[in-house]
């Protein structure tokens, strides 16, 4: 069965260091989403891409977050200067034509983000 | 701005037995979509049923129902049967009708099926 797949699992970084954080979503699905759980809190939206622009993001995706899709399989997340907050658990997650159509958004293990 | 209220930060009960689990939600519009997604301890998550506002029944899918009680905006998910498998985290989801694709999550409900 086809799934989004994250890498790296786990990373620590230095306060103030860039991260890149990558996903693989499922190869016929559309839309693409990064989400974030910091320990113990609820699952926040962060960004929703399609067709090569974000469609929607929230507050917490300020200037230091960018997506990107650049080579047609790969869609990353990049923080560019990392700060203690950031540290949390990123979820990638890709569907094929949308929540509202399909239900379904499908949801890679996460990659844990820990800034020291 | 929608809010997903989960009350029950934690559940367990007996494998065989009924659970209930209670989602509040709060909007002001009529048409959107409610989910039920499953966190099991691997991290990954997966939908476990999606109802649709302007639909009057209730979803189900195989031993999971859920009771959603529009005017009372409630959206409980039942499981029947329960089994081992079913530990997991259980988030409640709300999605907007309108434009975004954006899921608000609630807090999350962790259920330990106990042997």
């Amino acid at each position: 069965e086809p799934e989004v797949t994250q890498t790296p699992s786990h990373q620590v970084t230095q306060m103030g260091q860039e991260v890149i954080l990558r996903c693989v979503p499922i190869s016929n699905h559309l839309y693409f989403y990064w989400y974030r759980q910091i320990l113990g809190q609820k699952v926040e939206f962060l960004v929703s891409f399609y067709n090569n622009e974000i469609s929607e993001k929230s507050e917490i995706f300020d200037d230091q977050f960018s997506v990107e899709r650049p080579d047609g399989s790969n869609f990353t997340l990049k923080i560019r200067s990392t700060k203690l907050e950031d540290s949390a658990m990123y979820f990638c997650a890709s569907s094929v034509g949308g929540g509202k159509l399909t239900g379904e958004l499908f949801f890679g293990e996460g990659s844990r983000l820990t800034v020291l | 701005a929608q809010t997903v209220t989960q009350s029950q930060p934690e559940m367990s009960v007996q494998e065989a037995e009924t659970v209930t689990l209670s989602c509040t939600y709060d909007t002001s519009e009529n048409n959107y979509y409610l989910f039920w997604y499953k966190q099991p301890p691997s991290r990954q998550m997966i939908l476990v049923i999606r109802q649709e506002a302007y639909k009057q029944q209730n979803a189900t899918e195989n031993r999971f129902s859920v009771n959603f009680q529009k005017a009372a905006k409630s959206f409980s998910l039942k499981i029947s049967d329960s089994q081992l498998g079913d530990t997991a985290m259980y988030f409640c989801a709300f999605l907007s009708n309108f434009g975004n694709e954006k899921l608000t999550f609630g807090t999350g409900t962790r259920l330990t099926i106990i042997p």
